[in-house]
C-alpha cells in the first residue's frame, strides 16, 4: 500500500525557516499538497501541486519535490503558523501523511 | 463560493448504524468527485471513501470496505456516508471534503467543518 511519511514534529524559533518533509515511493510520479490544521479546526489547504499558494495564503509558505521527497517551507515561521500539517498526494488511492507538529517557540 | 456542511453524527454503540449527511451549498455540486475523511481523537487524516460526480463509481479504504457505503443525491446537492457495524476504531470527526481541478492535477480543496461519531457502549 503506498504510504507518506513526515516527522512527527518541528520546532523553529519566530522569524527562523521551518522545513517539513514528506517521502513516498509513488511521490516522483504525482504531485503533493499541503494541509495546515490548527486545533479544532477544519483542514486548510496552503500549498497544492506542489508549490502553488492557493489564494490569501501568505508567501512564506512554499513547496518543492524532488525525487520521492515533498518539502513544505515556512520562511520567517509566526506564532499563528503553530499547527499540524498533513502531505497528501495519490497513487490511484488518496493518502494523507501522518502529519508533522509544527511549533513556533 | 461552495460550503460543506456535515450532519447526523453522534453516539453509538458498538455494532451500531448511523447515516452521515453532507449538504452542499454553491454551484456544481454535481461535477465533482467527494470524499470522506476521518480523524480519529489526537490522530492523522485518513481518508475513508470517495465517489465520482454521478456515483456510479466508488471506492472504500480497507478498514471500512463492506461496512460503510457512500452515495449521493445530486438533486439534492447532498452527500451521504452509511456506516453499518461500528466499531469503536470508527469513532472519529468525519469530514466531508470535495475534490477539485487544479489544473495539472486533482485534490481536496473544500472541506466541512466535520462531524463527531463516538462508538461506545
Amino acid at each position: 500500500s503506498y504510504e507518506l511519511t513526515q516527522p512527527p514534529s518541528v520546532s523553529v524559533s519566530p522569524g527562523q525557516t521551518a522545513r517539513i518533509t514528506c517521502s513516498g515511493n509513488a511521490l516522483p510520479k504525482n504531485f503533493a499538497y499541503w494541509y495546515q490544521q490548527k486545533s479544532g479546526q477544519a483542514p486548510v489547504l496552503v500549498i497544492y501541486e506542489d508549490n502553488k499558494r492557493p489564494s490569501g495564503i501568505p508567501e512564506r509558505f512554499s513547496g518543492s519535490r524532488s525525487g520521492t521527497m515533498a518539502t513544505l517551507i515556512i520562511s520567517g515561521a509566526q506564532v499563528e503558523d503553530e499547527a499540524d500539517y498533513y502531505c497528501y498526494s495519490t497513487d490511484r488511492r488518496r493518502v494523507f501523511g501522518g502529519g508533522t507538529k509544527v511549533t513556533v517557540l | 463560493e461552495v460550503q460543506l456542511a456535515e450532519s447526523g453524527g453522534g453516539l453509538v454503540q458498538p455494532g451500531g448504524s448511523l447515516r452521515l449527511s453532507c449538504a452542499a451549498s454553491g454551484p456544481i455540486f454535481s461535477s465533482y468527485w467527494m470524499h470522506w475523511v476521518r480523524q480519529a481523537p489526537g490522530k492523522g487524516l485518513v481518508w475513508v471513501s470517495g465517489i465520482d460526480s454521478d456515483g456510479r463509481s466508488t471506492n472504500h479504504a480497507d478498514s471500512v470496505k463492506g461496512r460503510f457505503t457512500i452515495s449521493r443525491d445530486n438533486a439534492k446537492n447532498t452527500l451521504y456516508m452509511q456506516m453499518n457495524s461500528l466499531r469503536a476504531e470508527d469513532t472519529a470527526v468525519y469530514y466531508c471534503v470535495r475534490e477539485g481541478w487544479f489544473g495539472e492535477s486533482y485534490g481536496m480543496d473544500v472541506w466541512g467543518q466535520g462531524t463527531t461519531v463516538t462508538v461506545s457502549s
